[in-house]
């Protein structure tokens, strides 16, 4: 079955060490996001890559880091640099990113990550 | 500055009655209108994009349609499997802009 995986599903980490969340996708899509979800907020963009060794920031990229080495995976570092690290985050994969047009993007079960 | 509100926040129906949910947007030259299924502690589930003005799509009880300024999810005849909280997203460049959701919550 194609699709988008994450691991670890719960995650937990003192403040101060930084912590890699990873995403695995296998549906041969180019694009690759992380977004953070809080409650009572939207979904929000941390980081997104079009391409193998290409990456953008997002909206609320400081604290954070990423790499895209290879098409299928997409890791995230949260760094001891983010001030509210506690959150669910979920990773997404999409066919292409188009500036003229939106393609549907697909998400993992996401990591609950939290910081004491 | 683009922007993506959903309403109501949260809405509670019996089994069987309809009811739609709204997504209104301000999102400039949009790339598409997106709408997802989220259950408690997992990712987003897609259900639906469309693209232009006047479009609509369907899947079982579900029934997705946009105007230039808005998106509505009709829910008919909803059975308890549908409660979830309901997502619309906006189509920017280079991105999605979401909306803070529906929680539905359908009693039997």
């Amino acid at each position: 079955d194609g699709g988008i995986t994450q691991s670890p599903k719960y995650l937990f980490r003192k403040e101060g060490q930084n912590v890699t969340l990873s995403c695995e996708q296998n549906l041969n899509h180019d694009a690759m996001y992380w977004y953070r979800q809080d409650p009572g907020q939207g979904l929000r963009l941390i980081y997104y890559s079009q391409i193998v060794n290409d990456f953008q920031k997002g909206d609320i990229a400081e604290g954070y880091s990423v790499s895209r080495e290879k098409k299928e995976s997409f890791p995230l570092t949260v760094t001891s640099a983010q001030k509210n690290p506690t959150a669910f985050y979920l990773c997404a994969s999409s066919l292409q990113l188009l500036a003229e047009l939106s393609y549907e993007q697909y998400f993992g079960p996401g990591t609950r990550l939290t910081v004491t | 500055e683009d922007q993506v509100t959903q309403s109501p926040e949260a809405l509670r129906l019996q089994e069987g009655e309809s009811s739609s949910l709204n997504c209104s947007y301000t999102v400039s030259g949009l790339r598409g209108l997106f709408w997802y299924r989220q259950d408690p502690g997992k990712g987003p589930e897609f259900l639906f994009t469309l693209y232009s003005a006047g479009e609509e799509k369907e899947k079982e009880r579900l029934k997705a349609t946009l105007t230039k300024k808005e998106s509505f999810l009709h829910i008919t005849a909803p059975k308890p499997e549908d409660s979830a909280t309901y997502l619309c997203a906006g189509g920017a460049t280079n991105k999605l802009i979401f909306g803070t959701g529906t929680l539905l919550a359908v009693q039997p």
